[in-house]
């Protein structure tokens, strides 16, 4: 089975402090594809990130960044000079492969984090 | 460029009645289309998804059926609604198994 855990609840941080959301997984798949999505108050949740289990490289997008090691099943998200619009629950996802016919890329969720960021 | 469109943007229901909230995809063919809810707590769970017309399958046994009429159609059902049902309902579609979702802008629909 999948699981994903989120164990911030909430954080909450002064604009331009710097914040990681963590997240850990656990699958018994060797493939995989994880993600992360953001859902502002708005309540539609926004693509930010897939990574898959063969590539284990950081990658950063302006002030965001992402840390995966896959030694230790997480992939970290950090906000660079966190702004009052980065406020929003943050979801983790996970992802098996489709071989086997059941997955049909069905995302396993954590419980996500919401994170408040103060003028 | 493709785009989801998913409504009522939000529902009040009294207890006992009918459900059908809709879903549509613009600009792709064939893809693969689910229902999440999020109830109280964040949590996101998949309710159904479906890989093709008339193909639905259920993640969960419970008060709700989706159906997938058309290609790009997706609605999510119930006969009789119960207070558990209430919570936030999003609609999301996918290009291949392993694509990213993107999501629709969500259904709250209160049961009372």
């Amino acid at each position: 089975a999948q699981k994903v855990t989120q164990a911030q609840t909430e954080i909450s941080v002064v604009e331009k402090e710097d914040v990681t959301l963590d997240c850990v997984y656990e699958t018994r798949d060797t493939t995989y594809y994880l993600f992360w999505y953001k859902q502002p108050p708005s309540g539609e949740l926004v693509f930010l990130i897939r990574r898959n289990s063969f590539d284990e490289q950081n990658e950063i997008s302006g002030r965001y960044s992402w840390n995966f090691q896959k030694s230790t099943s997480s992939f970290n998200f950090t906000i660079t000079a966190s702004q009052v619009v980065d406020s929003a629950v943050y979801f983790c996802a996970l992802r098996g492969p489709n071989a086997g016919g059941t997955s049909y890329g069905k995302l396993t969720f954590g419980q996500g984090t919401i994170l408040t960021v103060h003028p | 460029s493709q785009t989801i469109h998913q409504w009522p943007a939000t529902l009040v229901q009294p207890v006992g009645s009918p459900l059908s909230l809709e879903c549509t995809v613009e600009g792709t063919s064939n893809p693969n289309l689910y229902w999440y809810r999020q109830a109280a707590g964040r949590g996101l769970q998949l309710l159904f998804y479906s890989v093709g017309i008339g193909q639905i399958s259920s993640e969960v046994p419970q008060n709700l059926s989706a159906s997938r009429p058309q290609d790009r159609q997706f609605i999510l059902s119930s006969k009789k609604l119960l207070l558990s049902d209430s919570g936030f309902y999003l609609c999301a579609w996918s290009q291949g198994f392993n694509e990213k979702l993107f999501f629709g802008s969500g259904t709250q629909l209160s049961v009372l």
